[in-house]
């Protein structure tokens, strides 16, 4: 079974331009997250999907972060216009409903570099 | 606020003497406590969880609500056992919460 993917693996771009991050997940995971890990800092929580709906984006930290799930498949990220504060791994994790103690299956990561 | 606190950023043993990775937590409730770990060029994977009381790899962590805490433990430690270990908390799928990492490093 294919684990979560993240493309690209490594992205380099100069502040003010625009980056999509795209993540898919594991094939019927109705639950699909977003973190960052920015450098020397904790890995933070951006948003959840449960399917294509947003359950939690108390974690996006402006509107310059735009995510979407549609059709409840795969995810984009975009960052519009990225500045350097968001350079970063960017990770994708997904997760089976239902029941207690979700599993989170990550992907191996975008590393983003703003210049 | 929740919040998850890994007291330690490296932590370096000798490999057969007993390790023991700290975490403690605050939380209002009753979360979920994981624990995670990312080798060398691989990518971030659940090693165990508290509410299956399970032993992997020789890992064991014991949640211990009167003090917050979720401690990682094994007795021997091995040189593969190096690797960044991450501890989280999560309300049932939601409200994910990841500390800062401990750098385990296991000496020949």
């Amino acid at each position: 079974e294919a684990g979560v993917t993240q493309f690209p693996s490594h992205s380099v771009i100069e502040k003010g331009q625009t980056v999509t991050l795209r993540c898919d997940p594991i094939s019927g995971h109705d639950n699909l997250y977003w973190y960052r890990r920015v450098m020397g800092k904790e890995i933070k929580f951006l948003l959840h999907f449960v399917k294509e709906s947003k359950q939690d984006e108390s974690g996006m930290p402006n509107n310059r972060f735009l995510a979407e799930r549609t059709g409840g498949t795969y995810s984009t990220l975009k960052v519009q216009p990225a500045e350097l504060e968001d350079s970063g791994v960017y990770f994708c994790a997904s997760s089976l409903s239902g029941g207690a103690g979700y599993e989170q299956y990550f992907g191996p990561g975008t590393r983003l570099t703003v210049t | 606020a929740q919040r998850v606190t890994q007291p330690e950023k490296l932590l370096s043993v000798f490999k057969g003497a007993p390790v023991e990775l700290k975490c403690n937590y605050s939380y209002s409730g009753s979360p979920e406590l994981f624990w995670y770990v990312q080798y060398s060029r691989q990518r971030l994977q659940l090693l165990l969880r508290h509410i299956s009381r399970e032993s992997i790899k020789g890992f064991t962590a014991d949640l211990n609500k009167g003090e917050t805490s979720f401690h990682l433990k094994k007795p021997f430690a091995q040189e593969e056992d190096s690797a960044m270990y991450y501890c989280a908390l999560s309300n049932y799928g939601q409200n994910f919460v990841f500390g800062p990492g401990t750098r385990l490093s296991v000496l020949p």
